[in-house]
């Protein structure tokens, strides 16, 4: 069946670091791929989406490009801030099915 | 527009206790989702409509637990007898799939956080 594996967390950076969240999924056919963002005691939000090959989805300074060729959508910001803090969730929706990753979990210090 | 709606957004009970949460999805949405989330098992989906219809249940933990939707605009989500393990956040999620689809993207509610004493 289809499936998500993301980076394990937590990860910790400095404010104004480089941020990359690793995500690689399965799935037959093509699916749309997403970026969940969930704050501290908050529900989770859509960050970003792309629904075909070499798509990139962008938002809040956040972009993931959909790698069909590496099974691939990274996220990535060139400068973090603390209020990035949070867990992120990468998934997938094929129309049948929809699959989230475990989540990582970010920590931006001052 | 108003984004899902769920309530209560806090509980706590006490074992043996009947607990129902509820959730509005967005309007014009046919999808619902129904997830737990834990610090152990992390987030998990419990159960999902499309129009009204019951697609997957295979995540409901054990016959404590059930849900409903009797109209697009309402759903809940029982658990009877409640138990310590059952603690957690509860989050309803809705979308509005293509024709052919039942899944695509999720909106998610603010969550009803579950103590059971």
């Amino acid at each position: 069946g289809d499936s998500v594996t993301q980076m394990e967390g937590p990860v910790t950076l400095s404010e104004e670091a480089f941020l990359t969240i690793n995500c690689t999924y399965t799935a037959t056919g093509y699916p749309s791929l997403f970026w969940y963002v969930q704050y501290p005691g908050e529900g989770l939000q859509l960050l970003l989406k792309a629904t075909k090959a070499d798509d990139k989805g962008s938002n809040k300074g956040f972009e993931a490009t959909y790698r069909k060729e590496t099974t691939s959508f990274h996220l990535e910001k060139g400068s973090v801030q603390v209020s990035d803090s949070a867990v992120y969730f990468c998934a997938l929706s094929d129309g049948q099915n929809f699959v989230f990753g475990p989540g990582t979990r970010l920590s931006v210090l001052p | 527009d108003a984004g899902v709606i769920q309530s209560p957004r806090h509980e706590v009970t006490e074992m043996g206790q009947e607990v129902t949460l509820r959730c509005k999805p967005i309007s014009g949405h046919n999808s619902l989702f129904w997830y737990r989330q834990t610090m152990m098992r992390g987030l998990e989906l419990l159960i999902y409509f499309n129009n009204n219809v019951p697609i997957d249940d295979s995540g409901m933990p054990e016959d404590r637990f059930s849900a409903k939707m009797p109209n697009a605009s309402f759903s809940t989500l029982k658990i009877q007898p409640s138990e310590p393990r059952d603690s957690a956040v509860y989050f309803c999620a809705s979308s509005r799939p293509g024709l052919a689809d039942v899944t695509d993207t999720q909106y998610f509610g603010p969550g009803t956080r579950l103590t059971v004493l």
